[in-house]
């Protein structure tokens, strides 16, 4: 997999937006990036994933800068339940998911 | 739609006891199954891996394994437990197509004494 790089943690306020930055500067052209994310206790759910264009779904927004070698998760109104491990990949062809240590978001009133 | 269990939820056992854990997927045929351990502290690791019955990709050494009886029915096992065995266990699924969108179970907590 592609190597990726995340703050280890993070602090949000509660209604705000949170922006969660990933660096994968040995991206390959082909090569998406996912993101999950997992809730204490829990197994990882999946989130998003782009090649790159910006995507949005119910849960999240996923922007790609244009060089592709970086991105950033948004939760627009962040939510107590939103705090959890988020983990940026980016897999290699045909492998299978690799998990980091992720970004601990913590989101508080 | 789409539905995974696995069982049991938590589990306390010896060291030296066998292991069995359960995993079953339902609505879709023909996945993509896995087995991933989460060790306190530490970050998911894949233990195995398959894309059909019978055909099993193991990724680290180690005294687990694991089976594929039927195609939506995954076992993880062990002989005799070791004490670094304990772990949150968590099966999950993709699609061929979608190899890299993982549905996860809700875990297994395995604690060897």
């Amino acid at each position: 997999d592609a190597k990726t790089t995340q703050p280890p943690s993070m602090d949000c306020a509660e209604g705000r937006a949170a922006n969660l930055p990933c660096n994968h500067s040995t991206i390959s052209g082909n090569e998406y990036v996912y993101w999950y994310r997992q809730i204490h206790s829990q197994g990882p759910q999946y989130i998003i994933h782009g090649l790159k264009n910006n995507e949005t779904n119910e849960m999240a927004s996923l922007i790609i800068t244009e060089d592709r070698k970086s991105s950033t998760l948004i939760l627009p109104h962040a939510t107590l339940r939103d705090t959890a491990v988020y983990y940026c990949i980016v897999p290699s062809g045909y492998s299978t998911l690799t998990f980091g240590k992720g970004t601990m978001l913590l989101v508080s009133p | 739609s789409q539905t995974i269990h696995q069982w049991p939820a938590t589990l306390v056992q010896p060291v030296g006891s066998p292991l069995s854990l359960e995993c079953t997927v339902e609505g879709t045929s023909n996945p993509n199954l896995y087995w991933y351990r989460q060790a306190a502290g530490r970050g998911l690791q894949l233990l195995f891996y398959s894309v059909g019955i019978g055909q099993i990709s193991s990724e680290v050494p180690q005294n687990l394994s694991a089976s594929r009886p039927q195609d939506r029915q995954f076992i993880l096992s062990s002989k005799k437990l070791l004490l670094s065995d304990s772990g949150f266990y968590l099966c999950a699924w993709s699609t061929g197509s979608g190899a890299n969108v993982l549905t996860f179970g809700a875990g297994s907590r395995l604690t060897v004494l």
